[in-house]
C-alpha cells in the first residue's frame, strides 16, 4: 500500500527558515497536502499542491514537489513561535480518494528562541 | 457553518463498555471518514463512507462499527472497548477532490 514518510522532529531558531521534508511511494498521487496540528486541536489544512505542479508559494509557505523522486517539502520562512506544531504530509491517490488521504506520522516543529 | 462537529470531546470508559462517537457535517460532503491518532503513529484510517448507506473498512477497522444513514452523520461505535482503543479520534468530511475538513477530535481513554 501507499506509504508517506517524514522525520519526527525538526528544531529551528526563531526567525530562521524551517524546511520539513516528506517522501511518498504512490507514483499515482494526484494531490499532496500539508496539515498543521496545534496542541489539543484538530488538523488544519495549510496548503496543497497538485501533482503536475513543481512549486506553490503562499505568503511564508513554499511547497516544492519533486515527482520523479516522490519528495515533497514545506518551507516556512521567518519561523515564529506560533508555528510550533505538528506538520503532517498527506497524499491522495489516483483512485479518486474516496478513502481519504494517506498521512505521514507528522513532524514536530520545535522553535528555539 | 459549523463544519465538522464531533461529540463527545472527552470520554473515559471501562474495558468492555460500549459507546458511540458522533460526527456531523453541514457541508453536504459525500465522503466522510474516521481516523485515530496515536503518538508516533500519525493518523490511521478506521472506516470511511462514500455516501449514505455505503461504508468500507480502512487500515485499522477491528473493534469499530460505522453506519451512514444520512449524508450529515457518520457515527463510530465501539462495541466492547479495550485499552488498545485509547486514542484521539478524528472525523473528516470531504468532496471527491481537495481538502479534508476535520473535527476537533474526541479523546477516549479506556481503563
Amino acid at each position: 500500500g501507499e506509504d508517506v514518510e517524514q522525520s519526527l522532529f525538526l528544531s529551528v531558531r526563531e526567525g530562521d527558515s524551517s524546511v520539513i521534508n516528506c517522501t511518498y511511494t504512490d507514483s499515482s498521487s494526484t494531490y499532496l497536502y500539508w496539515y498543521k496540528q496545534e496542541p489539543g486541536a484538530g488538523l488544519q489544512l495549510l496548503t496543497y499542491i497538485f501533482s503536475n505542479m513543481d512549486m506553490k508559494q503562499d505568503q511564508r509557505l513554499t511547497v516544492l514537489l519533486n515527482k520523479k523522486d516522490k519528495h515533497l517539502s514545506l518551507r516556512i520562512a521567518d519561523t515564529q513561535t506560533g508555528d510550533s506544531a505538528i506538520y503532517f504530509c498527506a497524499e491522495r491517490g489516483s483512485g479518486g480518494g474516496a478513502d481519504g488521504l494517506t498521512f505521514g506520522k507528522g513532524t514536530h516543529l520545535i522553535i528555539q528562541p | 457553518n459549523a463544519g465538522v462537529t464531533q461529540t463527545p470531546k472527552f470520554q473515559v470508559l471501562k474495558t468492555g463498555q460500549s459507546m458511540t462517537l458522533q460526527c456531523a457535517q453541514d457541508m453536504n460532503h459525500e465522503y466522510m471518514s474516521w481516523y485515530r491518532q496515536d503518538p508516533g503513529m500519525g493518523l490511521r484510517l478506521i472506516h470511511y463512507s462514500v455516501g449514505a448507506g455505503i461504508t468500507d473498512q480502512g487500515e485499522v477497522p477491528n473493534g469499530y462499527n460505522v453506519s451512514r444513514s444520512t449524508t450529515e452523520d457518520f457515527p463510530l461505535r465501539l462495541l466492547s472497548a479495550a485499552p488498545s482503543q485509547t486514542s484521539v479520534y478524528f472525523c473528516a468530511s470531504y468532496m471527491g477532490a481537495g481538502e479534508l475538513f476535520f473535527g476537533e477530535g474526541s479523546r477516549l481513554t479506556v481503563l
